[in-house]
């Protein structure tokens, strides 16, 4: 079954780090660019990070420069993000979205159920 | 970057209807847009890529035109299924950027 799957999420306090994992199945996960995706709470979809097929090239959104880190392990099918210094305005539905191109195309064709962060003391 | 305006924000239209939303680029973006369809606790889910091609498995109700700046979804028989909130998304740079969204209600 083509999937994707998130986990790490939960309950964290300001100022914490967190690891989300995002494992595929059903696909060869090393010919993808992959993805995340957020929402907050009864919010709009804000685009995240990328990271490229092979983990060479990565970008960000300029509101989580420095604080996130993407990565993948393509032996393990899997992508991560990495989040240090978590604030309020973190909470979110956290999505990891497969590209349909292995460079970093755009398009999101496979989306994970999500995994909930929500920051709170 | 590169700022996705749509609308209506919601609409409320009844089965059968035709339903049409737009969204605008700030920038020229060639064909480079998606639309999602997104339903309650649930992830996104692709309706349309490269503004018009439809996505495997996705109705034929849905269509989707534009090049440039302006681009539309059409929804030419509204079905109850429909619901849910619908989003563009532009692909021509980074960092992608989504519409705000257009909740769709069934009368």
């Amino acid at each position: 079954q083509v999937q994707l799957v998130e986990s790490g999420g939960g309950v964290v306090q300001p100022g914490r780090s967190l690891r989300l994992s995002c494992t595929s199945s059903g696909f060869i996960f090393s010919n993808y660019a992959m993805h995340w995706v957020r929402q907050a709470p009864g919010k709009g979809l804000e685009w995240v990070a990328v990271t490229s097929y092979d983990g060479t090239s990565k970008y960000y959104a300029e509101s989580v420069k420095g604080r996130f880190t993407i990565s993948r392990d393509n032996s393990k099918n899997t992508v991560f993000l990495q989040i240090n210094s978590l604030r309020g305005d973190d909470t979110a539905v956290y999505y990891c979205a497969r590209d349909t191109s292995g460079r970093i195309g755009g398009r999101l064709d496979l989306w994970g159920q999500g995994a909930l962060v929500t920051v709170s003391s | 970057d590169i700022q996705m305006t749509q609308s209506p924000s919601s609409l409320s239209a009844s089965v059968g209807d035709r339903v049409t939303i737009t969204c605008q680029a700030s920038q020229d973006i060639s064909t480079q847009l998606n639309w999602f369809q997104q339903k309650p606790g649930k992830a996104p889910k692709m309706l349309i890529y490269d503004a018009s091609e439809l996505q495997r498995g996705v109705p034929s109700r849905f269509s989707g035109i534009g090049s440039g700046t302006d681009f539309s979804l059409t929804i030419s028989s509204l079905q109850p299924e429909d619901f849910g909130t619908y989003y563009c998304q532009q692909y021509d740079n980074v960092p992608l950027t989504f519409g705000g969204g257009t909740k769709v209600e069934i009368k």
